[in-house]
């Protein structure tokens, strides 16, 4: 079946202007995850969804950044007023079951670079 | 901060020979899991240890968790140049969801 699919794969933005980013998950799972990532660097937790409700936004970096899952499928990430710091992979993981600890299935990501 | 913290950064070995990296974690934990990264598939999920296995095996990968230390170790045998990759684990248990900094492998023909 299909995995988990990200558009778009790369994001050239100016300063200052906002993005969104979409994910797919795989069809009927329950969980999902944003990650950030910065080269070299292990993926950075963002937020949590479990179906529609997002359980955890903890690691959002400022208020900049939303994350919305509303039909408890697609899920898109919005940056506001990018900055440079924001360059990074955005990866997004879905998983079969609800909780934190189940094995996570990730799309390939979004490579965002603010110029 | 990270949960999980990957032990050796990089590690360079010949193929055919076995490659071991370490994981260390802070919080208690039901399950410890790794996964790998390459270029080519992204993040891809290896392997599964619960809180209550010490070992287990999957194909050429070994897995072993120490609760009582908060480690883990994954040991690949007979290595292979499409073992080349990063390689991290993973805790969700705690208040942070991380992964750790990664071991990054390469093996050489």
């Amino acid at each position: 079946g299909a995995g988990v699919s990200q558009s778009p794969r790369y994001k050239v933005a100016k300063r200052g202007q906002d993005v969104a980013l979409r994910c797919d998950p795989i069809s009927g799972h329950v969980s999902l995850f944003w990650y950030q990532q910065a080269l070299g660097q292990g993926p950075e937790f963002l937020t949590y969804f479990q179906n529609e409700a997002q359980l955890d936004k903890s690691g959002l970096p400022s208020d900049r950044f939303f994350a919305e899952r509303p039909e408890g499928s697609v899920s898109t990430l919005k940056i506001q007023r990018t900055q440079q710091e924001d360059s990074a992979v955005y990866l997004c993981a879905s998983s079969l079951a609800p909780g934190r600890e189940e094995t996570q299935y990730f799309g390939p990501g979004t490579r965002l670079l603010v110029l | 901060s990270q949960q999980g913290e990957e032990d050796p950064q990089a590690l360079s070995i010949q193929e055919g020979e076995n490659a071991t990296m370490n994981c260390s974690y802070k919080t208690s934990i039901n399950n410890l899991q790794w996964y790998r990264q390459n270029s080519g598939r992204g993040l891809v999920h290896l392997i599964l240890i619960r809180s209550n296995e010490r070992e287990k095996h999957s194909g050429r990968l070994r897995v072993t968790l120490d609760t009582s230390k908060k480690s883990s170790s994954l040991l690949i045998t007979a290595s292979r140049a499409a073992d080349t990759a990063s390689y991290f684990c993973y805790t969700g248990g705690g208040n942070k969801l991380t992964f750790g900094t990664g071991t990054q492998l390469k093996v050489e023909l």
